[in-house]
C-alpha cells in the first residue's frame, strides 16, 4: 500500500522568498513520485516527476524536488516565489509496475504575498 | 494537440438520479484513469483502462459506480442512484502507456442535492 502526507494544508510566503512544500511518502516498492499543480478553475498540471534516475529533479517554472530515500521525502522547492505561483500543489506516488494509479496527498495551498 | 477534455464541466442533479460523465482522452493514449476529488481532499483513484478493458475495478466506491471505454477512446463514468456523498470533482487522465505521464482533464464538478 502507498500513501502520501503533505505537511501544511496552507503555506504563505512573500514574493521573492523561498518556497518549500513538504511531502513524505510510504511505499512497499521503489516509488515513482510526482508533483502536480492546480491553478484556480483549471486541471492538474505536472510540475515534475522522479522515476529512479537523478535524485534532484528539475521541473517547470523554476521548481525542483529532491528524492531522499532515507527520509522518505520528496519536498518541492523554488528559490524565489512569484505571484503567479499561487495555486494548490499535490504530491503523488505511483507504483513502478502494474496499473500505475496515482495516490495523492491532500494538497497544499500556496499563497504568495506581495 | 488537444488535451484531455471532459463533459459536462458542471452537473447538478437530485439525489437518486443517474448521471453520466464523459472523458475524451488525448488521441492515441492507451491508458485512461478516473479519479475523484472531494472538497478539501486529495484525489482518489477510481478505475483505470488499458485499451478498452478495466482490469481493476477495486477503487470504485460502490456498485452504483460503473465505467466503460469504447474504441480505445471515449470513456463514460456512470453513477446510478446518486447520493449526496457522491458530490465531488471527477477527473479523468490519460497516458500514452501505463508507464507514462498522466495528463489530466479539467474535471466535472458534480453536485447532488
Amino acid at each position: 500500500a502507498q500513501s502520501v502526507t503533505q505537511l501544511g494544508s496552507h503555506v504563505s510566503v512573500s514574493e521573492g522568498a523561498l518556497v518549500l512544500l513538504r511531502c513524505n511518502y510510504s511505499s512497499s516498492v521503489p516509488p515513482y513520485l510526482f508533483w502536480y499543480v492546480q491553478y484556480p478553475n483549471q486541471g492538474l498540471q505536472l510540475l515534475l516527476k522522479y522515476t529512479s534516475a537523478a535524485t534532484l529533479v528539475k521541473g517547470i517554472n523554476g521548481f525542483e524536488a529532491e528524492f531522499k530515500k532515507s527520509e522518505t521525502s520528496f519536498h518541492l522547492t523554488k528559490p524565489s516565489a512569484h505571484m503567479s505561483d499561487a495555486a494548490e500543489y499535490f504530491c503523488a506516488v505511483s507504483e513502478n509496475t502494474g496499473r500505475r494509479a496515482l495516490t495523492f496527498g491532500s494538497g497544499t495551498r500556496l499563497q504568495v504575498q506581495p | 494537440g488537444a488535451g484531455v477534455s471532459q463533459s459536462p464541466s458542471n452537473k447538478v442533479t437530485e439525489k437518486g438520479k443517474d448521471v453520466e460523465l464523459r472523458c475524451d482522452p488525448i488521441s492515441g493514449h492507451t491508458a485512461l484513469y478516473w479519479y475523484r476529488q472531494r472538497l478539501g481532499q486529495g484525489l482518489e483513484f477510481l478505475i483505470y483502462f488499458q485499451g478498452n478493458s478495466a482490469p481493476d475495478k477495486s477503487g470504485l466506491p460502490s456498485d452504483r459506480f460503473s465505467a466503460e471505454r469504447t474504441g480505445e477512446s471515449v470513456s463514460t463514468l456512470t453513477i446510478q442512484r446518486t447520493q449526496q456523498e457522491d458530490s465531488a470533482v471527477y477527473l479523468c487522465a490519460s497516458s500514452l502507456r501505463l508507464a507514462d505521464t498522466q495528463y489530466f482533464g479539467p474535471g466535472t464538478r458534480l453536485t447532488v442535492l
